[in-house]
């Protein structure tokens, strides 16, 4: 079974710096999808980034990027000029190919934003 | 932009009493999916569900949980006899099947509902 691992409970950093949240994974398949999803205080499940195992470019969304190492089953969020907006639970997510297993979370980061 | 859209946002029931979750996932979405989340943990799969029937399930969707899609536009979870344990939030997501090349499999999630057991 594939196992997701965030190793950070909780992250906290000042309004317009740099974060990086961690994830690892494990897996032995070779068809994948990576996600982060964003869950503030109301939980709603909001896509951030994702990343297809296939492609070997690090995906960007605006201020979003991940830093996707494949051989050492890594896939790290960094968040640019964090804005108040984005304090938030974060979940690493892994899917694979195909859809039928349905998504396998990590525990979540808590990310902080001190103004 | 067409969303997920679940109902009731909230559902308090007792231990015993069946509930039953709805659904409405996006129009030309294919593949549905239920997951629950217990308070202060993480999202966990339930069921994913294609072409009418189950595709597949964790070992949490045991006997008590059924799923289904009664007119082409609900997905619906039911729960038959409620316990504590089953108090969480409860997540509904589809998304478009594969029809040519890669999908990106982006999962688009209702609010979801809060279920209470009391």
């Amino acid at each position: 079974a594939q196992t997701v691992t965030q190793s950070q409970p909780e992250m906290s950093v000042q309004e317009a710096e740099t974060v990086t949240l961690s994830c690892t994974y494990d897996t032995s398949e070779s068809d994948y999808y990576l996600f982060w999803y964003k869950q503030p205080p109301s939980r709603q499940m909001i896509l951030v980034i994702r990343q297809e195992a296939y492609k070997q470019q690090n995906a960007t969304e605006n201020r979003f990027s991940v830093n996707f190492q494949k051989a050492a089953k890594s896939f790290s969020l960094k968040i640019s000029d964090s804005q108040l907006g984005d304090a938030a639970m974060y979940f690493c997510a892994y899917l694979l190919g195909g859809g039928a297993d349905g998504l396998t979370f990590g525990k979540g980061t808590h990310l902080i934003i001190q103004p | 932009e067409p969303e997920v859209t679940q109902t009731p946002s909230h559902q308090v029931t007792q231990m015993g009493q069946e509930v039953i979750l709805r659904c409405v996932p996006i129009s030309n979405h294919l593949y549905f999916y239920w997951y629950r989340q217990i308070l202060g943990q993480k999202v966990e799969f339930l069921v994913s569900f294609y072409n009418n029937e189950i595709s597949e399930k964790s070992e949490i969707f045991d006997d008590q949980f059924s799923v289904e899609r009664p007119d082409g536009s609900n997905f619906t979870l039911k729960i038959r006899s409620t316990k504590l344990e089953d108090s969480a939030m409860y997540f509904c997501a589809s998304i478009i099947a594969l029809t040519s090349g890669r999908p990106s499999y982006e999962q688009y999630f209702g609010p979801g509902t809060r279920l209470t057991v009391t």
